[in-house]
């Protein structure tokens, strides 16, 4: 069984420039999360779908964030206009039950220059 | 919200001694704490959880302890390994009303000197 996948694994762009970030989670796993590494600090949680509706966006940083699932499948993450401050490693995660371990994916490192 | 505290940030054990990383949480309504290990270049990986209705858990060579009175939570690695090298997180999981989201500690990164 594949796990949980994301795409790209590196993205380097300009301020002020857009970028959009894939998450393909474990099929069947309705609760999808993303979550920020910046800076070597803590991961810090973002928002959570369920299905395709999102649960909780309390971490979401600010509006130029956005994310979206459409059709309660994969996931994507654009940042619009990007900041300097964007800079991390973009994790995504599944889970077949809240409450239950999260499966992570491998993470997008994105560098904003 | 919940906040979670890790300690050490490093680690470093000779070979075939223990290692202990310590997290305390804020939120007494967390009720699941999972540890997650990400070796250099790869993803977070889960290797041991426990729920608070329980004190101790362990899996071979990786024990979890939790006291819920003092809000706080161990891993404890024993006859480590070289393979055991790599940053370790500890995280508190809390519903709150539908809600369900992991707050994670800073990490701690583990070196296991040959």
């Amino acid at each position: 069984e594949a796990g949980v996948t994301q795409f790209p694994s590196h993205s380097v762009i300009e301020k002020g420039q857009t970028v959009t970030l894939r998450c393909d989670p474990i099929s069947g796993h309705d609760n999808l999360y993303w979550y920020r590494r910046v800076m070597g600090k803590e991961i810090k949680f973002l928002l959570h779908f369920v299905k395709e509706s999102k649960q909780d966006e309390s971490g979401m940083p600010n509006n130029r964030f956005l994310a979206e699932r459409t059709g309660g499948t994969y996931s994507t993450l654009k940042v619009q206009p990007a900041e300097l401050e964007d800079s991390g490693v973009y994790f995504c995660a599944s889970s077949l039950n809240p409450g239950t371990e999260q499966f992570f994916g491998p993470g997008t490192r994105l560098t904003v220059l | 919200g919940e906040n979670v505290e890790q300690h050490p940030s490093t680690l470093s054990v000779q070979e075939g001694d223990s290692a202990v990383i310590k997290c305390t949480y804020s939120d007494s309504a967390s009720n699941y704490f999972p540890w997650y290990k990400q070796e250099l270049g790869k993803r977070p990986q889960l290797i041991i959880d426990i729920r608070s209705n329980v004190g101790e858990k362990k899996d071979q060579r990786i024990a979890v302890t939790l006291n819920k009175t003092a809000k706080h939570f161990s891993l404890h690695i024993t006859e480590t390994q070289p393979e055991d090298s790599a940053v370790y997180f500890c995280a508190a999981h809390l519903t709150n009303f539908g809600n369900e989201k992991l707050t994670f500690g800073t990490g701690t990164r583990l070196t296991i000197i040959p």
